[in-house]
């Protein structure tokens, strides 16, 4: 089965900088790979994601890279803001919506003010 | 604004007592996730649900754990006996299978002493 693997298991940065969080993953066959942002007391909810026909995408402040040769994907945050504290997961799967989804085990961001 | 709910919120029981959790996925989804979460493994898939017919309950203890979706409305865990290891929040989920985003409800924080 699939295993993806996440790091840093927490990261600390000042509020305006940069913070980039990095998956691998094992199953050469996956083809979509969502992130999820997790507040204190909520459940996971959607921010970005992107699939293996592309090898960057971006919204705003925030932009997904992948490499399917390698089989690592990232999260890159720009002009950190102390409402982007959360837990972000990084994800793997096929595309198809009914599909098992494995999730990373989770990056603890922490911005400071 | 469509959203998954989860009931209870919280579940304090003791060793050997019996726990069931429902979920509300959001109207017109057919596809269900359950999923645990705990500090060590992350996001764990337990089971997963197609138009009410179950899909993969291999990440669940079939010993003492039970899903099932009695009607399109609502989705249910049940854990018999519970022992304190079923310490966790367990999350429900639901998609369209239209599209691959999953959507989260805020979670059953569950304790077993």
């Amino acid at each position: 089965g699939e295993n993806v693997e996440q790091h840093p298991s927490t990261l600390s940065v000042q509020e305006g900088d940069s913070a980039v969080i990095k998956c691998t993953y094992s199953d050469s066959a996956s083809n979509y790979f969502p992130w999820y942002k997790q507040e204190l007391g909520k459940g996971p909810q959607l921010i970005i994601d992107i699939r293996s026909n592309v090898g960057e995408k971006k919204d705003q402040r925030i932009a997904v890279t992948l490499n399917k040769t390698a089989k690592h994907f990232s999260l890159h945050i720009t002009e950190t803001q102390p409402e982007d504290s959360a837990v972000y997961f990084c994800a793997a799967s096929l595309s198809g919506g009914y599909q098992k989804v494995t999730f990373g085990i989770g990056t603890k961001l922490q911005v400071i003010p | 604004d469509a959203r998954v709910t989860q009931t209870p919120r919280h579940k304090v029981t003791e060793m050997g007592q019996e726990v069931t959790m429902r979920c509300q996925p959001i109207l017109g989804h057919n596809t269900v996730f359950w999923y645990r979460q705990t500090m060590m493994q992350g996001l764990e898939l337990l089971a997963y649900f197609r138009n009410r017919a179950p899909l993969d309950d291999s990440g669940m203890p079939k010993d003492r754990f039970s899903a099932e979706m009695p009607d399109a409305t609502l989705a249910t865990l049940k854990i018999q006996p519970s022992e304190p290891r079923d310490s966790a929040v367990y999350f429900c989920a639901s998609g369209t299978g239209a599209t691959d985003t999953q959507y989260f409800g805020p979670g059953t924080r569950l304790t077993v002493l």
